[in-house]
Formats: structure tokens, C-alpha cells, sequence
């Protein structure tokens, strides 16, 4: 089975960038889905294919990928950003989609 | 706007069934691939099951092929969930989420409902 590694916490203050790493066996050379997840709330996408975003989602949130490691980049942390975030890829070895474990952002 | 509505979730008995439905509305569901995503309380995600726009191709969990069954209605604008044999640990949030594209491998999913609970237990 395919496995993604995520760090369970991060945490940062706000105004300051946040990194989500995501860590996979050649995540480099899949589709890369990020998703933000608030307290009692349904998840939300943030990213797609590594670097799109929906509409809505604000420019602070980018993504980028290379190797084993991709990397959700949130920048001017606010607040309001303090969710879970998980990333995801199709494997299709096994014709699975797969989650990270998620990480849980604190903004101090 | 996408609107997704999810029902069917209760407590139910291990060996037990459920049939959990998801209204769509806000776009040409038989377009679009659509997938059911679960989460125990307190966990992270897991999906379950996605099923192709037309139902050309489902796949399935390892954790739930053979007990499973992803189905979707373009008449009433309906995916469905057929739950058998039901598990201690299926009890999770069911979400109803909605793909990209009409394939359901590679694209993100990019519409998410509010869930429903099953609960199994004795």
C-alpha cells in the first residue's frame, strides 16, 4: 500500500509562514490534493495538482512538490487558518486514493 | 452553488446494513465522479469508495470491498452507499464528495457535504 507522511502538528505565529510537509514515495511525479479541515466542519479543498487554487481559497496558500516531499506553504498565517490539513494522491498500483494522516496548525 | 446532502446515517448492530443517500444539486452530476469519504471521531480521513460520472468504473477500500456498494442515480441526482456486514470500526462521519473531473482517478475533489453518522455497535 501507498503511505503519506505528515507531521501530526505545526505551529506558528501569526503573520509568520507555515510548511505542511507531505512525504511519499516519488510524491514528486503525482497530483497532489490539499485539503483544510476546521473544527466541527466538513474538509475543504485548498489545492490541487500540487499548485491550483479553487476559487476563493486566498493566494496565501500555495503548494509545490519534488522527490518524496511535497509542501502545503501558508503564508501571512492567520487566525482563521488554524484547522487540520491533509494532503492526498491516487495511486494507481493499487487504484486507491490515499490520505495523509493530517496536520493539525496552531496559530500561537 | 454544488449542494451536498447526505442521510441513511444511524446506529446499527455489527452484521448490520445501511443504505446512506446524497442529493446533489448546483451542477450535471452525471459528469462528474463522486467518492464517499469517512472519518472516525477524533481521526483523519479515510476513503471508502468512488464511482465514475456514467458508473463506467467504482473502486473500493481494501477495508470495505465485498461489503460496500457505490451506486449513483442520474435520474434523482443520487449517490448511494449500501453498507452489509457492518463493522465496530465503520463507525465514522460518511461524506458525499464530489470529483473534478468524470474520471474518478487523479482529480482533486473539490465539493465536500456535511456528513452523516453510522454508528455500529452492539
Amino acid at each position: 500500500s501507498y503511505i503519506l507522511t505528515q507531521p501530526p502538528s505545526v505551529s506558528e505565529a501569526p503573520g509568520k509562514t507555515a510548511t505542511i510537509t507531505c512525504g511519499g514515495d516519488n510524491i514528486g511525479r503525482k497530483n497532489v490534493h490539499w485539503y483544510q479541515q476546521r473544527p466541527g466542519q466538513a474538509p475543504v479543498l485548498v489545492i490541487s495538482d500540487e499548485n491550483d487554487r479553487p476559487s476563493g481559497i486566498p493566494e496565501r496558500f500555495s503548494g509545490s512538490k519534488s522527490g518524496n516531499t511535497a509542501t502545503l506553504t501558508i503564508t501571512r498565517v492567520e487566525a482563521g487558518d488554524e484547522a487540520d490539513y491533509y494532503c492526498q494522491v491516487w495511486h494507481s498500483n493499487t487504484a486507491h486514493w490515499v490520505f495523509g494522516g493530517g496536520t493539525k496548525l496552531t496559530v500561537l | 452553488e454544488v449542494h451536498l446532502v447526505e442521510s441513511g446515517g444511524d446506529l446499527v448492530h455489527p452484521g448490520g446494513s445501511l443504505r446512506l443517500s446524497c442529493a446533489a444539486s448546483g451542477f450535471n452530476f452525471e459528469n462528474y465522479a463522486m467518492h464517499w469519504v469517512r472519518q472516525a471521531p477524533g481521526k483523519g480521513l479515510e476513503w471508502v469508495a468512488g464511482i465514475s460520472g456514467g458508473s463506467v468504473t467504482s473502486y473500493y477500500a481494501d477495508a470495505v470491498k465485498g461489503r460496500f456498494t457505490i451506486s449513483r442515480d442520474k435520474s434523482e441526482n443520487t449517490l448511494f452507499l449500501q453498507l452489509d456486514s457492518l463493522r465496530d470500526e465503520d463507525t465514522a462521519f460518511y461524506y458525499c464528495v464530489k470529483g473534478r473531473e468524470i474520471v474518478l482517478v487523479v482529480y482533486a475533489m473539490d465539493s465536500w457535504g456535511q456528513g452523516t453518522l453510522v454508528t455500529v455497535s452492539s
